[in-house]
């Protein structure tokens, strides 16, 4: 099983400044990582997939790059509605994986 | 419009089982793959299974292995998972999804499975 490790846990940010998310796999995925956003009581968004393409309306202060076992995940002036959990998944491997997800919290 | 709605979750003892369901609309439900997700409460995401086109295919991860069971009807647009076994550690809110060029970009807004005695 490939395991995905996100960093940090918690990301203390003010609105307009730049986050910086990372997710590490335990073994190459290539480029079959994909980011999602969820807020309290909602289902997770797709955000960015293959690394490195936004999905269908994002915004494009949101980008993803890195492939093998390095991600990032860049917002890079934060509005006040990008405050919540962010996961990464893999679908290089079965099972498929998931993080364990970085809040960015309003500081 | 694509729609995703689960259904089927409750309360249910230790060593019970549950069905759950989820009925798709908007999409053509017969060409695409499905998943469940789970999502335990104040915790992170977990992939459960997934199930190829046909139902031919299916895929779960290790915790469910051998108590779970994805299946579709194609004539009824409706996911399911059988749910066998269950343990405390299997409450959650459940998620069936849709991918898009292999990747989970339409979402249910989830069922509440509660094991408990």
């Amino acid at each position: 099983e490939i395991v995905l490790t996100q960093s940090p846990a918690t990301l203390s940010l003010s609105p307009g400044e730049r986050a910086t998310l990372s997710c590490r796999a335990s073994q190459s995925v290539s480029s079959s990582l994909a980011w999602y956003q969820q807020k309290p009581g909602q289902a997770p968004r797709l955000l960015i997939h293959d690394a490195s393409n936004r999905a269908t309306g994002i915004p494009a202060r949101f980008s993803g790059s890195g492939s093998g076992t390095d991600f990032t995940l860049t917002i890079s002036s934060l509005e006040p509605e990008d405050f919540a959990v962010y996961y990464c998944l893999q679908r290089s491997n079965w099972p498929r994986t998931f993080g364990q997800g970085t809040k960015v919290e309003i500081k | 419009e694509v729609q995703l709605l689960e259904s089927g979750g409750g309360l249910v003892q230790p060593g019970g089982s549950l069905r759950l369901s989820c009925a798709a609309s908007g999409f053509t439900f017969s060409t695409y793959a499905m998943i469940w997700v789970r999502q335990a409460p104040g915790k992170g995401l977990e992939w459960v299974s997934s199930i190829g086109v046909s139902g031919g295919s299916t895929y779960y991860a290790d915790f469910v292995k051998g108590r779970f069971t994805i299946s579709r009807d194609n004539s009824k647009n409706t996911l399911y998972l059988q749910m066998n076994s269950l343990r405390a550690e299997d409450t959650a809110i459940y998620y069936c999804a849709r991918p898009s060029n292999g990747w989970y970009d339409y979402w249910g807004q989830g069922t509440l499975v509660t094991v408990s005695s």
